[in-house]
């Protein structure tokens, strides 16, 4: 019955070596997007994509990058990860079009880097 | 700017009492929407509940209720007779008509509640 999965829920990479994190959906929502939440913090918008538009936010570090290659699946690719990159991650998904569509979550991958 | 501030980071309450948690926020729009979501310990973050800035009657979801109040810009959340399966971390939330596009949300810090039995 689960509608957003992340995968992996904990993953570990070392500095500079490229990880992909991934979501999937079940529910064919048209928008997908991506949080960064560090501890205590409020959950960071990076980029969410619109079916296949991608919008990305001004102050998303060109480090992080997305693809969406077909409703059901996102991912986000962090290219040379830093120590400051550690973070839970978050996958929501929300239908399009109406403002108080609520958000999907799934349970977030938590990114350590060594 | 857009902003949303949670001022309690942390809070305990006894369970069956009530609590109240609060949250600000700066817009100058005058139609949008406030959610407060629930992010249990490792678990999914969730809806609780939402407010529609254009209606004067506050939300109410069972044991959860807002209470809002445009003129100052407040939204808080009582949680009545509190359980332990409201221990989580909660999360206020904006959200306002974009210039084009999609929709995007604003976070406060979020509050972590602790149920004590």
């Amino acid at each position: 019955d689960a509608m957003v999965i992340q995968n992996p829920r904990y993953q570990v990479t070392q500095f500079g070596k490229p990880v992909t994190l991934s979501c999937s959906q079940t529910l064919n929502h048209n928008v997908m997007y991506w949080y960064q939440q560090k501890s205590s913090q409020a959950p960071k918008l990076l980029f969410h994509y619109y079916d296949k538009d991608f919008n990305n936010e001004a102050d998303t570090p060109d480090n992080f990058q997305s693809r969406r290659p077909n409703t059901s699946f996102c991912f986000l690719d962090i290219r040379s990860p830093g120590l400051g990159d550690a973070a839970m991650y978050l996958c929501a998904t929300s239908r399009a079009g109406a403002a108080n569509e609520k958000l999907f979550f799934g349970s977030g991958t938590q990114l350590s880097v060594l | 700017a857009q902003t949303v501030t949670q001022s309690q980071p942390e809070m305990s309450v006894q369970e069956a009492e009530t609590v109240t948690l609060s949250c600000t926020y700066d817009t100058s729009e005058n139609n949008y929407y406030l959610f407060w979501y629930k992010q249990p310990p490792s678990r999914q973050m969730i809806l609780v509940i939402r407010q529609e800035a254009y209606k004067q009657q506050n939300a109410t979801e069972n044991r959860f209720s807002v209470n809002f109040q445009k003129a100052a810009k407040s939204f808080s959340l009582k949680i009545s007779d509190s359980q332990l399966g409201d221990t989580a971390m909660y999360f206020c939330a904006f959200i306002f008509p974009p210039l084009g596009g999609t929709y995007k949300y604003i976070f406060g810090t979020g509050t972590r509640l602790k149920v004590l039995a």
